[in-house]
């Protein structure tokens, strides 16, 4: 059953513009959501987080809005780089702790 | 400050066979947990060991299993493998048992298992 889900599995930005991902959850009792990176022969690198109290948290060019009503999240990057070309996931806390992850977005930039 | 390595990197086995990952946790660090990664898939939690306990577990058989040493270093042990449990199977690290802050925790590169 999966309960996080990244509906696309890839996107194409031009380097500058912004990048947006989107993630979907299925269980209410989620009360915490993460974004991981992961580029090759890596492990996920963790980006950037929100509570399920907030509806928006910013970090740099990294901002994660939450629509708990929706059950969506989105993460939109500003202005893309290069370097941000990689596999994002998205990942949900439960009331039990344990992380949920979605299938993951590739994200390619080009020059 | 030593990140978290995982041994093997890759490995093949047959099915039936049984297999140990091993994984050392960030210096300072008592808490291991590891996921298992299927291809085109995200990271699915196997469980999590603290201080030595097992500390949570997904929906995984018991023929998964796992260890934690005094030095916080972990194992995953796969019995009777399937071909289905070829994955990536990657191992994070944490200072803190309690998974609330998972801006904390840092995984390793994975070890690439194949069944055949």
């Amino acid at each position: 059953d999966q309960q996080v889900k990244q509906n696309s599995p890839s996107l194409s930005v031009q380097e500058g513009r912004i990048s947006i991902l989107n993630c979907d959850y299925t269980n209410s009792m989620f009360d915490y959501f993460l974004w991981y990176k992961k580029y090759p022969a890596e492990g996920p690198t963790f980006l950037i987080s929100i509570s399920s109290i907030k509806d928006k948290n910013e970090d740099g060019r990294f901002t994660v809005f939450l629509n708990k009503s929706a059950k969506h999240l989105s993460l939109h990057i500003v202005p893309s780089q290069p370097g941000d070309s990689a596999v994002y996931f998205c990942a949900a806390r439960g009331n039990d702790y344990k992380l949920s992850f979605g299938a993951g977005t590739t994200v390619t930039v080009r020059a | 400050e030593t990140g978290v390595t995982q041994s093997p990197t890759h490995l093949i086995k047959t099915r039936g066979q049984q297999v140990t990952l091993r994984c050392s946790s960030q210096s300072g660090h008592n808490t291991v947990s590891w996921y298992q990664q299927a291809l085109g898939q995200g990271p699915q939690f196997i469980f999590q060991y603290y201080r030595e306990e097992e500390n949570g577990r997904g929906n995984f058989p018991p023929r998964f299993s796992g260890l934690q040493f005094p030095n916080y270093s972990s194992e995953l042990n796969v019995n009777a493998l399937e071909l289905d449990d070829s994955a990536l199977y990657l191992c994070a690290s944490s200072a803190t048992g309690l998974i609330t802050s998972y801006n904390e925790q840092f995984f390793g590169p994975g070890t690439r298992l194949t069944v055949l």
